[in-house]
Formats: structure tokens, sequence, C-alpha cells
């Protein structure tokens, strides 16, 4: 099956500064990317995701980025919040298929 | 809009007891999803159903079972719980399983096998 790797598992940044979480997947045939924002106490829920025919995707402060060749794919947070503080996850999967999870990063943003 | 209703939200269970963890989905979604999450490990397939009447095994199935009966329940069954279960249960839905889309996560169920 799938294995997907997610670095890193821990991650301060300060306040206003800029976020990058990295992931990587085995199987070629992936074609769907969401990342899911974990809050304390709480399900995950999707913030962004990005298919595989598209290279990059933009949302306000937050953007993915898509390396099908190296298979790999990158969450952006720009001007970092407070609020941005919690566990982040990647995941990919086969259209229809199940997804598979990365071990998730804890971001904290320090005011 | 509750979406995805989990109980109990917690629980505390001696070995050997049988639990069942509930899921209710309101969203009329075909395909439901239990994972369990726990620390280092990210989220794990436990066992899914593309749609009412239907099941299939996730990545780590053993010592679970699950059913569907309806298209809203999907409840989770430790027939014989051990210390090794004790995690974090969420249940998932989307619309369709056939096709790519947004999970909906419920806020979770947290085990204690004692």
């Amino acid at each position: 099956g799938e294995n997907v790797e997610q670095h890193p598992s821990t991650l301060s940044v300060q306040e206003g500064d800029s976020a990058v979480i990295k992931c990587t997947y085995s199987d070629s045939a992936s074609n769907y990317f969401p990342w899911y924002k974990q809050e304390l106490g709480k399900g995950p829920q999707l913030i962004i995701d990005i298919r595989s025919n598209v290279g990059e995707k933009k949302d306000q402060r937050i953007a993915v980025t898509l390396n099908k060749t190296a298979k790999h794919f990158s969450l952006h947070i720009t001007e970092t919040q407070p609020e941005d503080s919690a566990v982040y996850f990647c995941a990919a999967s086969i259209t229809g298929n199940q997804f598979y999870f990365g071990t998730g990063t804890s971001l904290t943003v320090i005011p | 809009i509750a979406g995805i209703t989990q109980a109990p939200t917690s629980q505390i269970l001696a070995a050997g007891r049988r639990m069942t963890l509930r899921c209710t989905q309101d969203m009329r979604h075909n395909a439901m999803y239990w994972y369990r999450q726990d620390l280092g490990l990210g989220l794990r397939l436990i066992h899914y159903s593309n749609t009412a009447g239907t099941t299939g095994k996730g990545e780590v199935p053993d010592g679970y079972s699950v059913s569907r009966a309806n298209t809203d329940d999907f409840p989770l069954t430790l027939a014989s719980a051990v210390p090794s279960q004790t995690s974090v249960y969420f249940c998932a839905s989307r619309r369709e399983a056939a096709n790519t889309g947004e999970l909906f996560f419920g806020e979770g169920s947290r085990l204690t096998v004692l």
C-alpha cells in the first residue's frame, strides 16, 4: 500500500513568520493530496487539497505545492498567527480508494 | 448542522470487556470510515463502508468489527478489548467512496483500556 512520510514532527515559528511542512508518498498512482488541521480535542478538518494535474494551489495564507516526479508535496503557511497552532496531517489517495495519512506535524506559533 | 456525532466522547474500559463506539451522520454520505489516532503514527484506517450494507477492512482491522445497517449509522465494536486498543477513535464520512473529496470527521472518542 501507499506510504506517506511527513516532516517535521514538531515545528515552532514566531508569529508572522512562514511555516513549511513536507510530505513524501510512495505510490505514483496517488492523485489526490489533502491537508487536514486538527485543533486540540477536535477532529481533523480539511484546509486545502491538490490534485495531481496541478502543481500549486493557494488559498489566502495557505498554499500547497506538488512535485509528482519527486513524489513530494508541501504545505506553506505565510504570516502565521497564533490560531494556526494545531496538528497538521497530509494524506495521499488514489481516486476511489482509502486515504493514507502522514504522522502529523505539531505547529506552535509563538506570539 | 450536526455533521458526525460520536459517542461516548471518553471511556475507560477493563481489558476483556466488549465496547461499541457509536457514529451517526446526518449528511446522507454513502461512505463512512473508522480511524484510530496514536501519537507518532497518525491516523490509521480500521474499517470502512462504501455504502449501506457493505463493509471492508482497512490497515489495522484486527480486534474490531463494524456494521452498516443503514446510511446514517456506523458502529465500531471491540469484542474483547486489549490495552493496545487504547487510542482516540475518529469516525469520518464522505459523499461517495468512488470519488476523491473531503473527509468529514467527528470529534473523536478517547478509549482507555486497562
